[in-house]
């Protein structure tokens, strides 16, 4: 499968933990977006890399959340001291910017995970 | 304030009857538009994307999209809907007139095809 993968795609933890979550995105986009999708709502855009400089983060994204892609292939995404809140699908999309274009290209989605705080 | 709205939670349909999923836009610029699809614990499935050019596109599963800039609109449709295209369907816009722009997600519509 040469898709987007994310691990794990379902995770439980208790109020108060760190959960860390992976995503690889397809293995030529140099562009990778996390998103939040709670129930019933739309992708809410988080941040994003190209390659592996974070360029831009959402306000949504606290200071609990920390994002890194170091080698400018897969990302994780940690979120420290969970709250009941954050219980939502994390959803990884990546896409390819070729240089010197303005041309926009379609992001590609992975299945997500699915976080419950407890 | 740039935004995109999907005015529809639910859309019911007859199978073999025509379908509708209205979304509607304000942004800045050059409008990209993009429908995307959501299955039962499934990621968005890219459906297909309006740039430039030919106001109606053509996507996969056999949907299209008709973009109208004076109505500032990007509807959804397929001529004869399936049972198997019941899901969760958002719309989606970048902000901004670079590739380097974010793009926003409607609410999202959830459209039910009765057999």
């Amino acid at each position: 499968d040469t898709g987007v993968s994310q691990d794990p795609r379902h995770k439980i933890t208790k109020r108060g933990q760190n959960v860390t979550f992976r995503c690889d995105p397809i293995s030529e986009h140099n562009r990778l977006y996390w998103y939040r999708q709670t129930l019933g709502q739309g992708p809410e855009f988080l941040t994003y890399f190209q390659n592996e400089a974070q360029l831009e983060k959402s306000r949504l994204l606290s200071d609990r959340f920390s994002a890194e892609r170091p080698k400018g292939s897969f990302s994780t995404l940690e979120i420290q001291r969970t709250e009941q809140g954050d219980s939502a699908m994390y959803l990884c999309a990546s896409s390819l910017a070729r240089s010197g274009s303005v041309i926009y290209n379609e992001q590609f989605f992975g299945p997500g995970t699915r976080l419950t705080v407890l | 304030a740039q935004s995109v709205a999907q005015p529809e939670d639910q859309v019911n349909v007859a199978e073999g009857n025509p379908l509708t999923v209205k979304c509607t836009y304000s942004v800045s610029g050059n409008p990209y538009l993009f429908w995307y699809v959501q299955y039962p614990n499934r990621g968005l499935q890219f459906l297909l994307k309006y740039i430039t050019g030919d106001n109606l596109v053509k996507g996969s599963y056999g949907f299209e999209a008709e973009f109208n800039k004076s109505q500032t609109s990007f509807h959804l449709k397929k001529p004869s809907a399936l049972v198997s295209d019941s899901a969760l369907y958002f719309c989606a816009v970048r902000l901004g007139d670079s590739s380097a722009s974010k793009i926003i997600f409607g609410s999202g519509t959830r459209l039910s095809i009765r057999p």
